[in-house]
């Protein structure tokens, strides 16, 4: 089966740096998305990860590793405007084609 | 930037009526999704389409709903008869030709339906 873990909500301080963890167990594993979403948007793409390492990119890297099914995103110099819940998604082709599935997402909060 | 263009935004539709749901995506992408997300729960996908057919289907795509191409354009999501239950946020999402790589699903800003 598929199953794609995340806390649930999180909070943290303006200027600080959060991680956030994503556990998944999928079948036709090619690639983990991190997407942005505040409430009543579209998701938006934060950072992708295909192999085992760190991506990084501003003020927000991402990390993998595809033996232990286990992905984090890593917000530094925390903003407000941070606030929004983070998807995680592992790209499924178990269908031949590619879909992605998404986890429920990790609310963060930003707090002053 | 070019973007997935939805509309309408927000749509009201009593239950049991046909809804279309629209979708521009980026101009030079050639796969194309749909994927609800139910107040409060997680984003899910529904179906995607390349080369004017259908690549794959979850089990929610059911009878009811059905997606077209009309023309090089547009990509639509009917519901023939819809339910309370379908209720939800409908996000539209592109992505480029190119699946190796870092090639993200670009999503539209979503057609809020709401069933009475």
């Amino acid at each position: 089966g598929q199953n794609i873990d995340q806390p649930t909500e999180m909070t943290a301080t303006e200027g600080a740096i959060v991680q956030i963890n994503c556990t998944y167990q999928t079948s036709g594993f090619n690639g983990l998305f991190w997407y942005q979403q505040h409430a009543g948007e579209a998701p938006t793409f934060l950072s992708y990860n295909v192999l085992d390492g760190l991506e990084e990119k501003g003020r927000f890297s991402s990390f993998l590793s595809r033996s232990k099914g286990y992905s984090y995103l890593l917000l530094k110099e925390l903003q407000m405007k941070d606030s929004a819940s983070y998807l995680c998604a592992v790209r499924d082709i178990s269908g031949g084609y590619n879909k992605l599935i998404f986890g429920a997402g990790t609310r963060l909060a930003v707090h002053p | 930037e070019p973007e997935v263009t939805q509309t309408p935004s927000h749509q009201v539709t009593q239950m049991g009526q046909e809804v279309i749901l629209r979708c521009v995506p980026i101009s030079n992408h050639l796969y194309f999704y749909w994927y609800r997300q139910i107040l409060g729960q997680k984003v899910e996908f529904l179906v995607s389409f390349y080369n004017n057919e259908i690549s794959e289907k979850s089990e929610i795509f059911d009878d009811q709903f059905s997606v077209e191409r009309p023309d090089g354009s547009n990509f639509t999501l009917k519901i023939r008869s819809t339910k309370l239950e379908d209720s939800a946020m409908y996000f539209c999402a592109s992505s480029d030709y190119r699946q190796v790589g870092n090639q993200p699903q670009h999503f539209g800003d979503g057609t809020r339906l709401s069933i009475l």
